[in-house]
């Protein structure tokens, strides 16, 4: 009963190869979170989407890019990922009227070689 | 939005209560409190939200006194799976597209 669903877990990627990670969810939410989580530290808001406006971050390099076809599915693309990049990408979704509760996907580590 | 402030790191025994404080002095006058979990190699998950005095469900309690400038999360008998990383956020109540964002959070360490 999986509710926000990352694909890959892991991803090995080359350096300077442009690299795309998904998100599904089974909520219908209309909010839908993009973050870079690094190594102890917290998670770092990407972008997020209110249905389909999307709202980028003012410090989210423009390496990073983001899709939101339909309510169900967000996808994240890197242009050029570089080493800096390799992190845990995690995908959110809430819904409006539930203040900030909000549900996680078990995310995708990126690494880049 | 307001801005959290929690301690870095906090150490416990298994069995006993742990209280996790966040300031978040700047608070807005819709602003919820939510409180998140997150193990390594996991995406955080939902513990308690609340708005002001005290909520309680099975995993925790929440306490907001009335100026609302911090809250209190109580961890009841903590146990070894309790080891994690806890995050303090303030956001709309209403969430219309708002964001979340994540303080620094602490790092809760539970001891045999």
């Amino acid at each position: 009963d999986a509710m926000v669903i990352q694909n890959p877990r892991y991803q090995v990627t080359q350096f300077g190869k442009p690299v795309t990670l998904s998100c599904s969810q089974t909520l219908n939410h209309n909010v839908m979170y993009w973050y870079q989580q690094k190594s102890s530290q917290a998670p770092k808001l990407l972008f997020h989407y209110y249905d389909k406006d999307f709202n980028n971050e003012a410090d989210t390099p423009d390496n990073f890019q983001s899709r939101r076809p339909n309510t169900s599915f967000c996808f994240l693309d890197i242009r050029s990922p570089g080493l800096g990049d390799a992190a845990m990408y995690l995908c959110a979704t809430s819904r409006v009227g539930t203040g900030t509760e909000a549900f996680f996907g078990q995310g995708t580590r990126l690494t880049v070689v | 939005l307001a801005k959290t402030t929690q301690p870095i790191s906090m150490d416990s025994y298994e069995g006993q209560e742990v209280n996790i404080t966040c300031s978040h002095n700047n608070i807005a006058t819709n602003d919820y409190i939510t409180w998140y979990q997150q193990f390594p190699s996991q995406g955080p998950r939902f513990i308690i939200q609340g708005y002001k005095t005290k909520v309680t469900n099975e995993v925790a309690s929440l306490f907001i006194p009335a100026d609302r400038k911090s809250s209190t999360l109580s961890l009841p008998r903590v146990s070894l799976s309790d080891t994690a990383v806890y995050y303090c956020l303030v956001g709309d109540k209403h969430n219309q597209g708002g964001k979340l964002i994540f303080g620094q959070g602490t790092e809760l360490s539970v001891k045999p």
